[in-house]
This record gives C-alpha cells, sequence and structure tokens, in this order.
C-alpha cells in the first residue's frame, strides 16, 4: 500500500488477555518504530527497529510488552496480561533510511486499544 | 527525559488569519526540532523541521522560528484554512539520538469559517 498500514485499527479486550498489534509499514523503508499515544497526550517511543533486529527498546514500560521484526518489514507488538492501564493508541511509523537524522517519520493511523 | 511542551493548549483563529502555535522546551542539548500535525483519528503527519544551527525555516504557508536563548519554537500558519484544524505536536530530538523523537504535549487549533 501507499502508507503504513496498522491492524486491528480497533481492539476491545478484557483485562489479563493476550494483544497483537500488526504493522506494515511502507515498502522499502527499513527503520520501524512503535509509539504509544494516551487521550490528550503526544505519541510516547516505545520501540526501534533497523531491519530485523530492535536497535532500541528503552520506551516498551515492562516485559509485557514485546515486538518482532522477523523478516524486516511486517511488525507485530504483543502484550501479555493486558491491564486497564495499557489502553492507548498504539502508533507504528516507518521512515527510509536506518539512523538517517531525520524527524520525518511515516506514521499509520493507529490501534486503538481499549482494555475492559 | 527532558520536557518538551506547549505554552497554549488550545487556539482558535478566523479562515485566513495566520495562526501562531508555540513550544517550549528545557533540553538544552536538542539540536532537531519537528512539528507535526495530526487530524482526529489519523496519525502525525510531519510538517516542517529545523536544526539548531538555524533560526528561522520557511515552508508551504508554514514557517518555523527558533530561539534558542530562551529554549523556545514556534509554528506560523499563513492564511490558516479550515483543512489546518488539527491538533499540532512539537518533537524533538537530542543529540544523543538519531531516530527517537521526544513530543510535546499538542495544541489544538481550530479554524473557524
Amino acid at each position: 500500500g501507499a502508507g503504513v498500514s496498522q491492524t486491528p485499527s480497533n481492539k476491545v479486550t478484557e483485562k489479563g488477555k493476550y494483544v497483537e498489534l500488526r504493522c506494515d509499514p511502507i515498502s522499502g523503508h527499513t527503520a520501524l518504530y512503535w509509539y504509544r499515544q494516551s487521550l490528550g497526550q503526544g505519541p510516547e517511543f516505545l520501540i526501534y527497529f533497523q531491519g530485523t533486529g530492535a536497535a532500541d527498546d528503552s520506551g516498551l514500560p515492562n516485559d509485557r510488552f514485546f515486538a518482532v521484526r522477523p523478516e524486516g518489514s511486517v511488525s507485530t507488538l504483543k502484550i501479555q496480561r493486558t491491564e486497564r492501564g495499557d489502553s492507548a493508541v498504539y502508533l507504528c511509523a516507518s521512515s527510509p533510511i536506518a539512523g538517517a537524522t531525520t524527524g520525518e517519520l511515516f506514521f499509520g493511523e493507529g490501534s486503538r486499544l481499549t482494555v475492559l | 527525559g527532558e520536557n518538551v511542551g506547549l505554552h497554549l493548549p488550545t487556539l482558535s483563529v478566523q479562515e485566513g488569519d495566520n495562526s501562531i502555535i508555540n513550544c517550549a522546551y528545557s533540553n538544552s542539548a536538542s539540536d532537531y526540532f519537528i512539528w507535526y500535525k495530526q487530524e482526529s483519528g489519523k496519525g502525525p503527519q510531519f510538517i516542517i523541521d529545523i536544526r539548531s544551527n538555524m533560526d528561522k525555516r520557511q515552508g508551504q504557508r508554514v514557517t518555523v522560528l527558533l530561539n534558542k536563548t530562551v529554549k523556545h519554537l514556534s509554528l506560523q500558519i499563513a492564511a490558516t484554512q479550515p483543512g489546518d484544524s488539527a491538533v499540532y505536536f512539537c518533537a524533538e530530538m537530542s543529540g544523543g539520538s538519531n531516530y527517537k523523537l521526544t513530543f510535546g504535549k499538542g495544541t489544538l487549533l481550530t479554524v473557524n469559517p
């Protein structure tokens, strides 16, 4: 597709359940990022991939959160034992060159997660 | 991390007027700043950027000004249009990272026809 695609667009789950959020970046973009945005706040960095490897996962809040990008394209953000505080919009972004000194990221529309 | 915040949470302007959105930052090591626009239900969209060795940068209908002395930057939108209605975020990238953006809280711009 032309832009970053994220699925599902909306996910409602119960506390304690496992959730997977998928990101399909722009074709050819080697850098991929996950951000989390709470209501009324700016996006917060979670993790950054260069190719297949997680170059920086310092933003993941705890070990319930994990992300993979096995073939250097599609990425999945996995959340175990979800808590109500995990409710937020999870944004994925990609950029053409890994480690490029540019702030121009191409964001998807996000996956809105609601934990009941 | 350091704070990147905004002076005004909301701004309402008339169509055709100029808009000015302000942002203050506290990290003196920040050397790269970016403005993003986020429409309702969408992801942030890059508008314009500026590096710390510059004071001003212009794009199409937008100008970003950087005042390093008082750690302040602003986004000026000329002849504001209804399509400019959105939340605007400033973000910074400090010298220690060439990929991690730290976003401010955002300003909601409403353009009245």
